[in-house]
């Protein structure tokens, strides 16, 4: 079975560009989770669906930060304007559950953000 | 909020030898998590611990869950070069709507043949 997918993989683009990070999730996973690792800080939780709906956004950083899932099988980051300190590793993670065996998140293989 | 402090940050090791790093955290979980991350590749879940005083093994590796609910602890026994990588613990609470995973930074473990 295809993993979580995430695309693109590297991304790079000048400060005020609109960056969009896609994510398909693991079929039939009902959560989907964005986060953001950078060295600073470690792994930040951004915002997280349930059954396509958002759930829990108080990780977004600011307004420039949005997120949609319009289906089951796609959902996207979106940052308008870009900074550089956006600079980052994005994940996508999915899950069937929140808890318990079984229901652990799976994790994508990340895009690298670099905002010049 | 949740802080998880996992040391050490990192390791250098020879071929063979017994691998030990741990997390502590400020609050009480119900769940316990590790994970290990290759370069360019997202996290992936080792072992997963749900109660107080659990001992899980998978393969070489080994982590328990310590019985206040506050820390956790990874084994890594005779390391192979293909340990390598960063080591990330992840603790969760859950209770009501909460399902949020709160991560370490890592412990990141070179392996030298």
């Amino acid at each position: 079975d295809a993993g979580v997918i995430q695309s693109p993989r590297h991304e790079v683009t000048e400060m005020g560009q609109e960056v969009t990070l896609r994510c398909k999730p693991i079929s039939g996973h009902d959560y989907l989770f964005w986060y953001r690792q950078t060295m600073m800080r470690g792994l930040e939780l951004l915002i997280y669906f349930n059954n396509n709906v958002p759930i829990d956004d108080s990780g977004m950083p600011e307004d420039r930060f949005s997120a949609k899932m319009p289906n089951a099988s796609f959902s996207t980051l979106k940052i308008q304007p870009s900074e550089p300190r956006d600079s980052a590793v994005y994940f996508c993670a999915s899950s069937l559950g929140t808890s318990g065996q079984n229901n652990e998140q799976f994790f994508g293989p990340g895009t690298r953000l670099t905002v010049l | 909020g949740q802080q998880l402090n996992q040391s050490p940050q990192s390791m250098f090791i020879q071929e063979g030898e017994d691998v030990s790093m741990n997390c502590t955290s400020s609050s009480i979980f119900n769940t316990w998590l590790w994970y290990k991350q290759d370069p360019g590749e997202g996290p992936v879940l080792l072992i997963a611990l749900y109660k107080a005083g659990e001992l899980t093994s998978n393969g070489r590796l080994t982590a328990q869950f310590g019985i206040t609910r506050k820390d956790s602890f990874l084994n890594i026994s005779a390391s192979i070069p293909s340990d390598v990588g960063i080591y990330f613990c992840a603790g969760r609470y859950s209770g009501g709507s909460n399902y949020k995973l709160t991560f370490g930074k890592g412990t990141l473990l070179t392996v030298n043949p």
